[in-house]
């Protein structure tokens, strides 16, 4: 099994700023996984996250906008760069082990 | 259409009856994984398949990888079952997934 630890929990942040998201897993892991959820639907992955190389950004997400770092196997960071009001959503991070799947918490953005 | 379909959206059931969620999906996937995501957002893993049928408890999974469907069945359920139903599929690794819509699943006393 896994748990993660994912901060913040929630956030309220001005349109134009950036915000840094943190999971860190209680063991090591090859991949981690970034979602969004939008309000009211189901989850998006963004990118997956692989220790040592860059992350894998899905159609629709880039770089520039959700920089993740993923400095060793228990911890990656996702930053929501410049945010609009769009941003707001709950972003989670995942990792998959021994045929499960397990989820951070959370992380509640709300964009003004 | 998205490559994940799940149906129905929503469901209102009385308390004992047998629950059926459906998957339907139009990739070549490695796995197939449910979910349940309750009203704090937290989400649990289910199952994970590959092919024909798992059982935990109340909670019973199968998959039919030729007609590209799976099927999520809750017995005996009960109000704690409420919850969001959610199917994903792995496409290219048994983890990078492809979520549907979620079934909304609320069980009356």
């Amino acid at each position: 099994s896994a748990v993660i630890s994912q901060k913040p929990s929630r956030d309220i942040c001005q349109r134009g700023t950036s915000l840094t998201i943190q999971c860190q897993v209680d063991s090591q892991v090859t991949m981690m996984f970034w979602y969004r959820q939008q309000p009211g639907q189901s989850l998006t992955l963004i990118a997956t996250a692989n220790q040592g190389s860059e992350a894998t950004y899905e159609s629709g997400f880039v770089i520039d906008k959700f920089p993740i770092s993923r400095p060793n196997l228990t911890f990656s960071t996702l930053t929501v760069s410049n945010m609009s009001p769009e941003d707001s959503s709950i972003y989670l991070c995942s990792v998959g082990t021994g045929g499960e799947l397990f989820f951070g918490e959370g992380s509640r953005l709300t964009v003004l | 259409k998205n490559e994940v379909e799940q149906s129905p959206q929503n469901l209102t059931a009385q308390e004992g009856e047998f629950i059926t969620i459906n998957c339907s999906y139009s990739v070549g996937i490695s796995a197939l994984h449910w979910l349940q995501q309750h009203p704090g957002g937290g989400i649990v893993s289910l199952f994970m398949l590959s092919s024909g049928k798992k059982k935990h408890g109340r909670l019973i999974a199968t998959i039919n990888i030729q007609e590209k469907h799976s099927s999520l069945h809750i017995t005996a359920s009960h109000p704690r079952d409420s919850a969001v139903y959610i199917c994903a599929v792995g496409r290219d690794s048994n983890y990078q997934l492809i979520w549907g819509a979620g079934t909304k699943l609320i069980i009356k006393p």
